[in-house]
């Protein structure tokens, strides 16, 4: 069975960029999240999706930070523009359902750095 | 704000030390308790996912026990290999239901 697919690995850009990320989650599954992980901190959930459906978004910042899943499969995250701050490693996540003890698939993360 | 507390940050074992560590959580409204291995460059992986009071989990050298009622749960590792240098991060999954992270406990096994 194939993994969680991100892309791209690694990201360098300079403050008020632009960035997108994407991710392929595994098969079948209905739930994908996008969480950020900062340097020294734990994985903070940015956003949740079921199927294409927006079901947790609250941690997400709308002024900058945007996310959408088309067809309920792939997802890109996306920030613009980018701060200092925004640099962290971005991972995506995916389950079967979202029940409290499904576990939830991770990638490998794109790691991003705002010059 | 949830609090979701691992100790220590990190560590350093010799090759064959056993060696544990503790994630402190809320004791109300606990619904799960998630511990995850990510090793440098690879994907977070799935370790256990406990839910009741006094649960012991394993698989292979490495195992968990779960204490609900002071929010606690600590992972064991017996005979560290060089292969278990990773970070070890639990998830608390309370009635948001969604998943809150500790910072890790970051393990390096010395040959």
């Amino acid at each position: 069975e194939a993994g969680v697919a991100q892309s791209p690995r690694y990201k360098i850009i300079e403050k008020r960029q632009s960035v997108a990320f994407w991710c392929n989650p595994i098969s079948g599954h209905a739930t994908l999240y996008w969480y950020q992980q900062i340097l020294g901190q734990g994985p903070k959930l940015l956003i949740q999706f079921q199927n294409n459906g927006v079901v947790d978004d609250s941690q997400l910042p709308k002024d900058r930070f945007s996310a959408e899943r088309l067809k309920g499969v792939d997802s890109t995250l996306k920030i613009q523009p980018a701060k200092l701050e925004d640099s962290a490693v971005y991972l995506c996540a995916s389950s079967p359902l979202a029940g409290i003890t499904d576990t939830q698939y991770f990638g490998p993360g794109t790691r991003l750095t705002v010059l | 704000i949830l609090n979701v507390e691992q100790s220590p940050q990190s560590l350093h074992v010799q090759e064959g030390d056993s060696t544990n560590f503790t994630c402190s959580f809320p004791s109300s409204n606990f619904y799960a308790l998630h511990w995850y291995r990510w090793e440098t460059a690879k994907s977070p992986e799935a370790l256990f996912v406990m839910t009741l009071n006094g649960d012991e989990k394993k698989k292979g050298r490495i195992s968990a026990t779960l204490n609900t009622k002071e929010g606690y749960s600590y992972l064991y590792i017996k005979g560290s290999q060089p292969e278990d240098s990773a970070t070890y991060l639990c998830a608390f999954s309370g009635s948001a239901r969604q998943l809150t992270f500790g910072s890790g406990t970051q393990l390096t096994v010395l040959p």
